[in-house]
């Protein structure tokens, strides 16, 4: 079966650049989510969309910014890297017209900043 | 927001013998998933299990929403299972982003 797609799976940026990263929801779900784990940590939630709209924000800097096509895949923007944005950035999918709240994971964006 | 608590920290277990991971919960959900994460970083999807009990081969959960526990069986342990073991939340009403526990590392020695 097809799996959340992201891309790169790592990334290396040094401090005030910018990175982009992709993810590609599995097909027919009209949900992703994006998630951020440090090192060490539980992964935290940064924003979410349903169809194209954002549906839900939580501790995302200013700095990032993301968005849904209208293919649905999305793509997180990240611009003024700091040391601390290093962490596996985790992409997932869900269906509201699924009959289950389950949500999908890709494999993870390493992001690397130096 | 919920709370998602998950017991214990750490776990070292000798090859062949079984545990259970608990996660408590602080609020009504309707979504709840476990989730083993490799040594590469992915999370493995281990069970959707808002309510009631699955098992798969060594695995089982249990969850008991009235009383807002799950548990994780492992069973005959293998040096594969370790790794971090991670319950994730999502809150009643709708589809909603979900909250994970702190996690419970397990290492599995032969």
């Amino acid at each position: 079966a097809a799996g959340v797609i992201q891309s790169p799976r790592h990334l290396i940026k040094e401090k005030r650049e910018t990175a982009t990263l992709k993810c590609y929801p599995i097909p027919r779900h009209d949900t992703v989510y994006w998630y951020q784990q440090g090192p060490g940590q539980d992964p935290q939630f940064l924003i979410s969309f349903y169809e194209k709209m954002q549906s839900d924000k939580g501790s995302i800097p200013d700095r990032f910014s993301a968005q849904q096509f209208s293919d649905y895949h999305s793509e997180l923007n990240m611009s003024s890297l700091e040391l601390g944005d290093s962490a596996l950035y985790f992409c997932a999918s869900s269906s509201e017209d699924s009959p289950t709240y389950e949500q999908y994971f890709g494999p993870g964006t390493r992001l690397t900043v130096t | 927001g919920i709370q998602v608590e998950q017991s214990p920290p750490d776990l070292i277990l000798q090859e062949g013998a079984n545990s259970t991971l608990r996660c408590n919960f602080s609020d009504s959900v309707n979504n709840l998933q476990w989730f083993h994460q490799n040594p590469w970083g992915q999370l493995i999807n281990l069970f959707y299990i808002p309510s009631g009990t699955k098992q798969n081969g060594r695995l089982s959960a249990t969850t008991v929403a009235t009383e807002r526990y799950s548990l994780l069986y492992i069973s005959s342990s293998q040096t594969t299972d370790s790794g971090v073991y991670f319950c994730a939340v999502g809150l009643s009403g709708g589809y909603q982003k979900v909250t994970f526990g702190t996690g419970t590392k397990l290492q599995v020695i032969p």
